[in-house]
């Protein structure tokens, strides 16, 4: 099973805040980052899905950057809302075995 | 709308039930995989497919059957055997031999065992 591990398991922080989450995955068999939000009584939806060793992706206030050589990435957002609060997943896709394995989340609470 | 349809939304069984969750799709996706979500954990992956009349063992498949007779469809069978089968369970789909292609997620299935 592949080792995926997110940091920290859970964040709370006042709105305005800006945070950062870690993502930190094995870096052979490596070929894409997928960050995912997962909201209360949603479905998970794609937030970014980054290839390549230095990539950055950026959407309204939430960053991600990828290092593929030592195996992390670092999920952004700035001037945090509280609709932001969700739980952010990671998960890297194998070039074998054509799967994506999840981490276990961090789950951000803002608070107003 | 193309989406993603998991039925039942909530289920409750008996011990020694077998249950079927459904899933289907219509995005003309060729992957689809189930994973069971427990608290406190993240999505672990029990069984996806790639193609019609082909699909793999994931992470945790034991207890679990699924069947992929057509593309639009991916039903997971929690069989009598599995030991902890109330969780919650979430189908997703992607276009095949596209890695940078993201997953799109059904709603769930919320499965309570008696």
């Amino acid at each position: 099973i592949l080792n995926v591990e997110q940091s920290p398991q859970s964040l709370h922080v006042q709105e305005g805040d800006s945070t950062n989450f870690t993502c930190s995955f094995p870096s052979s068999n490596f070929y894409a980052l997928h960050w995912y939000r997962w909201e209360t009584a949603k479905s998970p939806e794609a937030l970014f899905v980054m290839t390549l060793n230095g990539d950055e992706k950026k959407k309204g206030r939430i960053s991600a950057t990828l290092n593929t050589k030592e195996g992390y990435s670092y999920l952004y957002i700035k001037g945090s809302q509280p609709e932001d609060s969700a739980t952010y997943l990671c998960a890297p896709y194998e070039t074998s075995g054509s799967r994506l394995t999840f981490g276990e989340g961090t789950q951000l609470t803002v608070n107003p | 709308d193309g989406g993603i349809t998991q039925s039942p939304k909530y289920l409750f069984r008996k011990e020694g039930q077998n249950v079927t969750l459904s899933c289907e799709q219509n995005l003309n996706h060729d992957a689809m995989y189930w994973y069971r979500q427990d608290p406190g954990q993240g999505l672990r992956l029990i069984y996806y497919s790639q193609i019609v009349n082909d699909f793999q063992k994931g992470d945790i498949a034991e207890g679990y059957s699924v069947s992929r007779e057509k593309k639009e469809s991916f039903p997971l069978t929690v069989t009598s055997a599995q030991k902890n089968p109330t969780a919650f369970y979430l189908c997703a789909s992607k276009k095949k031999g596209y890695p940078a292609g993201e997953l799109f997620f059904g709603e769930g299935s919320r499965l309570t065992v008696l």
